[in-house]
């Protein structure tokens, strides 16, 4: 079996601030997800990469950049955190494409102050 | 544009309740569906998948079958315990965007001992 590790656990920042999320995985998926989740509105895509150096914006990217240098790892960067933003941020992994099962990690749950 | 909703936020049973989940999907094309379930501080898992009409997925005692006539793909489980306390999404693929999956909002089902 496989994991992701997300980190950091918990991340707190400041308003304007430039935060990134870091996602690792060992199962060699070729394609990688950010999504975030807030609490009654499901989950929703901001990136995907469906390989090393790929980038596909999803529905939710303005105000975030992602990076993929390398096969196992997918970082998200929120370029300019905004005020009383909480929300969980999800990385998942899947040997396909969306017809194939996602794993997912953990999260990272960010506050802005 | 393509959907998927769940009409239930929060359910509440008793152990050894039936449960049923509501999942019905707009769609432009032929969709897999798919059940994933969020246990507190994880990320999701999947549950299981169909892909074509009248299949019947399931897992751990949980089952969905997908009714194209009634763009439903309903969750049910005979006899719930407090273990299956979670939430559980639903969600779409199709194949115009080969790696983009739509989850709908999320339904928490709380099982009191």
């Amino acid at each position: 079996g496989g994991i992701i590790t997300q980190t950091p656990k918990f991340l707190i920042g400041q308003e304007g601030q430039k935060l990134t999320l870091k996602c690792q995985q060992n199962f060699n998926h070729d394609t990688m997800y950010w999504y975030r989740q807030d609490s009654g509105k499901g989950l929703r895509l901001i990136y995907y990469s469906i390989t090393e150096n790929d980038l596909q914006k999803g529905d939710l990217s303005e105000g975030y950049d992602a990076s993929r240098e390398k096969k196992s790892s997918f970082s998200l960067t929120v370029t300019s955190a905004q005020k009383n933003e909480m929300a969980v941020f999800l990385c998942a992994s899947s040997w396909g494409n969306n017809y194939a099962e996602q794993f997912f990690g953990p999260g990272t749950r960010l506050t802005v102050l | 544009g393509d959907s998927v909703t769940q009409t239930e936020g929060q359910v509440a049973l008793s152990e050894e309740d039936f449960l049923t989940i509501h999942c019905n999907y707009s769609a432009s094309g032929y969709p897999a569906l798919f059940w994933y379930v969020q246990y507190p501080g994880e990320g999701p898992q999947f549950l299981f998948r169909a892909s074509r009409d009248k299949e019947k997925g399931s897992s751990r005692g949980f089952e969905a079958t997908y009714d194209k006539g009634t763009t439903s793909f309903h969750l049910r489980k005979a006899s719930v315990q407090e273990s299956d306390s979670a939430v559980y999404y639903c969600a779409l693929a199709l194949g115009t965007n080969a790696y983009k999956v739509i989850f709908g909002k999320g339904t928490h089902l709380h099982v009191l001992p």
